[in-house]
């Protein structure tokens, strides 16, 4: 699976747009781009996934570059509830492989009131 | 719709006795994770189980750990003679097999302190 880089930290005000961004320099093909986020003592809880083309769902939006380097998730309208461990991983997508989930460090997004 | 369930939510033991933490994955799931994350930590891997298929049992750490899975629904992870190091939140993840991608449906955990 390839390589991800986010920023440790991020802070939004409440409402506005989060913007988060994520570097898979190394990205293959046939390799999806899968937001996951952890909000504190809760397990982990998957956002939105695509492979080149924007993805949009109730939950946020995917932008990825047209040379698929990289991503931004898009919580449009952020709120406190949205404060949490936003970890975005590459991998191969397939239904019902076997692939064991792992996390980098994330990006710890706080939304201030 | 209902999600990943975990019981207990918090268990608390003595070094030395045996747990079992319980998983109820979505309904129709054909595919089940288990995980623990300690304090500050990643994931770490335990367990899978795919329909019918043998468990992939490379994550377990120890023989003290062992998972079933009933009836293709239903999974315990039981860890016997606990120790302070296997301390940590137990997390079950399933999954709707046969998508076109496949994305992991968490439960809430099962925080296990050994004291």
């Amino acid at each position: 699976d390839a390589k991800t880089t986010q920023p440790p930290s991020m802070d939004c005000a409440e409402g506005r747009a989060a913007n988060l961004p994520c570097n898979h320099s190394t990205i293959s093909g046939n390799e999806y781009v899968y937001w996951y986020r952890q909000i504190h003592s809760q397990g982990p809880q998957y956002i939105i996934h695509g492979l080149k083309n924007n993805e949009t769902n109730e939950m946020a939006s995917l932008i990825i570059t047209e040379d698929r380097k990289s991503s931004t998730l898009i919580l449009p309208h952020a709120t406190l509830r949205d404060t949490a461990v936003y970890y975005c991983i590459v991998r191969v997508g397939s239904g019902g492989s076997n692939y064991k989930l792992t996390f980098g460090k994330g990006t710890l997004l706080t939304v201030n009131p | 719709g209902a999600g990943v369930s975990q019981s207990p939510s918090n268990k608390v033991t003595e070094k030395g006795k045996d747990v079992e933490l319980r998983c109820d994955p979505i309904s129709g799931h054909t595919a089940l994770y288990w995980y623990r994350q300690s304090l500050g930590q990643g994931l770490e891997f335990l367990i899978y189980f795919q329909g019918n298929s043998a468990p992939d049992k490379s994550g377990l750490p120890s023989d003290r750990f062992s998972a079933e899975r009933t009836g293709g629904s239903v999974s315990t992870l039981t860890i016997q003679r606990t120790q302070q190091e296997d301390s940590a939140v137990y997390l079950c993840a399933s999954i709707r097999a046969g998508a076109r991608t496949d994305t992991q449906y968490f439960g809430p955990g099962t925080r296990l302190t050994v004291l």
